[in-house]
């Protein structure tokens, strides 16, 4: 398996503001995404951070709000931007190591509240 | 596009007792089949997967099987702890045109009872 931290591993920010989290992996991975998780609810995947180019996003999720960066083979950050309270969530990072194609695996989450 | 039923929980066992949680899922393709499960203020951990009809997947006491002609893929375990109180999310991986694609479904939440 990969080991995956994020930071932070929860905030409480005000509305209007914005919060970057980092997701970092201990080996290289060929596959990143980024999931939100909505009180009791399933998985949403936002978007596939792709190496070296711009993110690849679900619909309903835009960059302008949620900008990803992945400037390498281990790390990514998601920005959430300009929070209100429909932000507040569990943010997840997931990677698919290399040498499988179908296997993912998740960090430990961000439990972002926006007041 | 593909998706994945799981039955909806909360699930309340006393220790002990036999756990099934049913799973279903449609795809297009021939796809991997997975169960994850979340601890209270955790992320997601791979349980245990197949990938080809009649495979059986097995981890920690748990177990599910590959059934392509029900398209099922329940996840049983024998006798249940206190420990194994957690959310269990079944899902799939398959291959589109573009690329490979993760399903999950929405989740069943067990509460085991000492």
């Amino acid at each position: 398996s990969a080991v995956i931290s994020q930071k932070p591993s929860r905030d409480i920010c005000q509305r209007g503001t914005s919060l970057t989290i980092q997701c970092q992996v201990d080996s290289q991975v060929t596959m990143m995404f980024w999931y939100r998780q909505q009180p009791g609810q399933s998985l949403t995947l936002i978007a596939t951070a792709n190496q070296g180019s711009e993110a690849t996003y679900e619909s309903g999720f835009v960059i302008d709000k949620f900008p990803i960066s992945r400037p390498n083979l281990t790390f990514s950050t998601l920005t959430v931007s300009n929070m209100s309270p429909e932000d507040s969530s569990i943010y997840l990072c997931s990677v698919v190591r290399q040498g499988t194609v179908d296997e993912q695996y998740f960090g430990p989450g961000t439990r972002l509240t926006v007041t | 596009g593909d998706s994945v039923t799981q039955m909806e929980g909360p699930v309340t066992l006393s220790e002990e007792a036999f756990l099934t949680i049913n799973c279903t899922y449609t795809a297009t393709g021939y796809p991997s089949l997975f169960w994850y499960v979340q601890y209270p203020g955790e992320g997601l951990q791979l349980l245990l997967k197949a990938t080809k009809a009649d495979d059986k997947g097995s981890n920690k006491g748990f177990e599910a099987t590959y059934r392509k002609e029900t398209t099922s893929f329940h996840l049983e375990k024998g006798s249940v702890q206190v420990s194994d109180s957690a959310v269990y999310f079944c899902a799939l991986s398959d291959r589109d045109n573009y690329g490979q694609n993760f399903v999950f479904g929405p989740g069943t939440r067990l509460s085991v009872l000492p």
